[in-house]
């Protein structure tokens, strides 16, 4: 069974304070893995999207990597309009069309 | 341009009721996606729609769940004799065609609460 585990579940963080969330997954095949970020009371906004080990890609404080059993969201000097949800989702190879979300890091910068 | 927008943004009802939410798609996108999502989780792929037709159902969770996309654009998620159980926030996103690799545009989601 395809699966997508986050951790940790939650991140506090002062401002400047550098870290790493991860997503590790387990699927049959993957055609994607996407990152995304969740305001309270907003749905999912869209960071990046990976395809093979080896990629990353970068935006502002953000620097998504993937591997061939996980990826890592990089957030590097954070500041407090970067606290929100992060969430990764998988899309296999047997799956045109769905989505296989983890259930998140909830990230709080403090100034 | 404007993105995926939902209505209502919320709505409380009574265990038993029969509701309807609704998607409007980014203007051109095909493929239209519903997911449902509880507190503290990710969301739950629920259905896609590939123009009108569906394309994949395997998440509606029972009977009591049906969507529909008559003209290709808007869709409409309906639940019969809703449960208490059914309590989430229903989200839609929309792809331009709907091609495995594509990026899903997340509308801002439906806020359901059965009494």
């Amino acid at each position: 069974e395809d699966q997508v585990t986050q951790s940790p579940e939650a991140l506090r963080l002062q401002e400047g304070e550098s870290s790493s969330l991860n997503c590790s997954y387990t699927v049959s095949g993957l055609r994607g893995l996407f990152w995304y970020r969740q305001d309270p009371g907003k749905g999912p906004e869209f960071l990046f999207t990976l395809y093979s080990a080896g990629e990353e890609k970068e935006k502002e404080r953000l620097k998504a990597t993937l591997t061939k059993k996980e990826s890592f969201l990089h957030i590097t000097a954070p500041k407090p309009e970067d606290s929100a949800t992060y969430l990764c989702a998988v899309k296999t190879t047997d799956s045109w069309g769905k989505l296989q979300f983890g259930a998140g890091t909830q990230v709080v910068v403090t100034p | 341009g404007a993105g995926v927008s939902q209505t209502p943004s919320n709505k409380v009802t009574e265990k038993g009721k029969y509701v309807e939410l609704r998607c409007d798609p980014i203007s051109g996108h095909t493929a239209l996606y519903w997911y449902r999502q509880s507190l503290g989780q990710g969301p739950e792929f629920l259905i896609y729609f590939q123009g009108t037709g569906a394309a994949d159902d395997s998440g509606l969770p029972n009977d009591r769940f049906f969507a529909v996309r008559p003209e290709g654009s808007v869709s409409t998620l309906k639940i019969q004799r809703t449960e208490r159980g059914d309590s989430a926030v229903y989200l839609c996103a929309s792809s331009p065609t709907g091609t495995g690799k594509e990026t899903q545009y997340f509308g801002p989601g439906t806020r359901l609460l059965v009494l």
